[in-house]
């Protein structure tokens, strides 16, 4: 339905579990973004990927750690999570022009985590 | 610095009244302004935006927005509202030629429309 598909949309893991999400876009975005999004909070950036190339980490603990193959592919491995990591994670994609600039984000359907 | 507010955490209407869900940025040199729409258990859907032209923009499932650049806000509208209208509302704004990493996204409005 979307361009943007997210796997799995419902994850359950122990605290020391390893796991990943992934996304894969379908829309020839250049660009890629991961979100969090948790109860009663605003919508918060992880990381982008422009080009494959991280462009923004904002200051995301280790235990979180992306991988871009290709543009359309976006991975979010997770390694001993902490409950309060639980949330909705978002993955969008976008189209960045030569300078940097962007049109409107794409979202997928999300992929709801539970840390046990 | 960027900005952006919903001042309304839920709004309630009845099923065919007009709705209006509010927001009010502030960003450095020209906005541009987009609504998302999300409903349960979903990812946001993009529902329109204003980069430039009629400060009147129309968008999916008959929403539309008014820019108004004096009072610094992108209400969103539509003029008969419908059960099937009742999800979560944000707001967000960038400044123009900023990447989309720097968008800001408003704290949501809950929209819920009685039958």
């Amino acid at each position: 339905e979307t361009g943007v598909t997210q796997t799995p949309r419902h994850l359950v893991m122990g605290m020391t579990n390893k796991k990943s999400l992934k996304c894969e876009q379908h829309l020839g975005h250049n660009a890629m973004y991961w979100y969090k999004q948790s109860a009663k909070k605003p919508l918060e950036l992880m990381f982008v990927y422009n080009f494959k190339e991280q462009t923004e980490n904002n200051s995301v603990p280790s235990r979180f750690s992306p991988e871009c193959p290709n543009s359309s592919h976006l991975f979010l491995h997770l390694h001993t999570l902490q409950p309060e990591d639980s949330a909705l994670y978002l993955c969008a994609s976008s189209q960045v022009g030569l300078a940097g600039e962007a049109g409107e984000l794409f979202f997928g359907e999300g992929s709801r985590l539970t840390v046990l | 610095a960027q900005s952006v507010a919903q001042p309304e955490d839920q709004v309630n209407v009845a099923e065919g009244n007009p709705l209006t869900v509010k927001c009010t940025y502030s960003v450095s040199g020209n906005p541009y302004l987009f609504w998302y729409v999300q409903y349960p258990n979903r990812g946001l859907q993009f529902l329109l935006k204003y980069i430039t032209g009629d400060n009147l923009v129309k968008g999916s499932y008959g929403f539309e927005a008014e820019f108004n650049k004096s009072q610094t806000s992108f209400h969103l509208k539509k003029p008969s509202a419908l059960v099937s209208d009742s999800a979560l509302y944000f707001c967000a704004v960038r400044a123009e030629y900023s990447s989309a990493s720097k968008i800001i996204f408003g704290s949501g409005t809950r929209l819920s429309i009685r039958p």
